[in-house]
């Protein structure tokens, strides 16, 4: 059973364009949702993360948006640029005292052409 | 400050052989984790050791695998025998409490490709 379903597998746009990925989860007792990125050949780094008593969190050209309701949260990149292209994975964790394992989603490999 | 290092970055072996990771987290970081990206599928958690301690090992597929963490500091992961499903990428990530998250950084993956 997956916890974390992400969608799209892999995204393509113009750049200058709005990127979106999204993601969805099972336990409602998830309370940190972090988003990762990964270039090729590299270890996943975190890029930014929400907790649940927010609907919404900005650090620069990256935003998630968070439905606490429909278990339901996106990454959006907003003025998308070809340095961007890379592999993104949202993931969920239960912040209990040393153990925070993450539930990571299948990964969006996003190509942003010029 | 140097990042986690893993050792190899990749490996092939045969169906029946053994194989060891090694990783080696950010001095400092008490936690340890090891995780498995099978190909086009999510990054699946393995284990997690606070410090030399198991804390969670929920993860690890069989006992095939076994893990360590001598004094606290790398921890090495051994496929044995290996067959050809543990083929993937092994990350390892170690964290810090930071504003009560511990927020955790990857290695750069070992590549396993089983034959």
């Amino acid at each position: 059973q997956q916890q974390v379903k992400q969608s799209p597998q892999s995204l393509i746009v113009q750049k200058g364009g709005i990127s979106i990925i999204n993601c969805a989860y099972e336990n409602t007792a998830f309370d940190y949702f972090p988003w990762y990125q990964q270039f090729p050949g590299k270890g996943p780094a975190l890029l930014i993360a929400i907790r649940p008593d927010v609907s919404e969190k900005k650090e620069g050209r990256f935003t998630i948006s968070f439905n606490k309701s429909a278990k339901q949260f996106s990454l959006h990149i907003m003025d998308s640029q070809p340095g961007d292209s890379a592999t993104y994975f949202c993931a969920a964790t239960l912040l209990l005292v040393n153990t925070d394992k993450l539930i990571f989603g299948t990964g969006t490999r996003l190509q942003v052409f010029p | 400050e140097a990042g986690v290092t893993q050792f190899p970055s990749h490996s092939v072996i045969e169906k029946g052989q053994t194989v060891t990771l090694r990783c080696d987290p950010i001095s400092g970081h008490d936690n340890l984790y090891w995780y498995r990206r099978v190909m086009g599928k999510e990054i699946k958690f393995l284990l997690h050791f606070v410090k030399e301690s198991k804390q969670d090992e929920s993860g690890m597929p069989n006992n095939r695998f076994l893990a360590e963490r001598t004094g606290g500091t790398y921890s090495t992961l051994k496929v044995q025998p290996a067959e050809l499903e543990d083929s993937g990428v092994y990350f390892c990530a170690s964290s810090r409490r930071v504003n009560s998250v511990y927020e955790q950084y990857f290695g750069p993956g070992t590549r396993l490709t089983v034959t």
